[in-house]
């Protein structure tokens, strides 16, 4: 496609489930960013990949979080034994060089945890 | 650390009113400033950037200003539109290498025919 997508556009979990979103890169992008959008607040960032090298992942909250992109395309953000402060809207990016400033951020995933 | 500030919202203009959201940051050395829009359902999109100081960046009619005396960036269109609705994210990029954007909290802003 033409731009990002993200999948499922919403997620609901009970509190202690795993979860597992996805997020697929306008293709050949190199840079793949994703972040968490808590309801009334601006995008945090989690973790940066360039390629299916994990290169940042300062931002994750927990160990209970986990990304990956084994084959430098699509990733998944895990997230496990769920908590009601999980609950957000995750958005994944991606770039397609260093050089540009430039993120085309995918709709997001909103994710609620019962 | 790095921080963006924006006006809260909602900002509810009429049709062809002037607009003016204010955002200031704080930031060390010479940031990049970003406007991003968020239509509803839609994935942020970046609407204008100035990378020095006193650059205007411009797109859609939209423009801001970086001001490094002031340390703002307040985004600015002359006559508003109903499609203009949305929200409307001011972000900074730290000098010297980084990649990874600081954000406001967001602006809703809400044109009425």
């Amino acid at each position: 496609g033409a731009g990002v997508s993200q999948s499922p556009r919403y997620k609901v979990a009970k509190r202690g489930q795993d979860v597992a979103l996805r997020c697929d890169p306008i293709s050949g992008h190199v840079s793949l960013f994703w972040y968490q959008q808590a309801l009334g607040q601006g995008p945090e960032f989690l973790t940066y990949f360039q390629n299916e090298a994990q290169l940042d992942k300062s931002g994750l909250p927990s160990d209970r979080f986990f990304a990956e992109r084994p084959e430098g395309s699509v990733s998944t953000l895990k997230i496990q034994r769920t908590q009601q402060e999980d609950s957000a809207v995750y958005l994944c990016a991606s770039r397609g060089g260093s050089s540009t400033d430039t993120q085309y951020f995918g709709p997001g995933t909103r994710l609620t945890v019962l | 650390g790095d921080s963006v500030t924006q006006m809260e919202g909602p900002v509810t203009l009429s049709e062809e009113a002037f607009l003016t959201i204010n955002c200031t940051y704080t930031a060390t050395g010479y940031p990049s400033l970003f406007w991003y829009v968020q239509y509803p359902g839609e994935g942020l999109q970046l609407l204008l950037k100035a990378t020095k100081a006193d650059d205007k960046g411009s797109n859609k009619g939209f423009e801001a200003t970086y001001r490094k005396e002031t340390t703002s960036f307040h985004l600015e269109k002359g006559s508003v539109q109903v499609s203009d609705s949305a929200v409307y994210f001011c972000a900074l990029r730290a000098s010297g290498g980084s990649y990874i954007p600081t954000f406001g909290r967001g602006t809703s802003l809400i044109v009425h025919p």
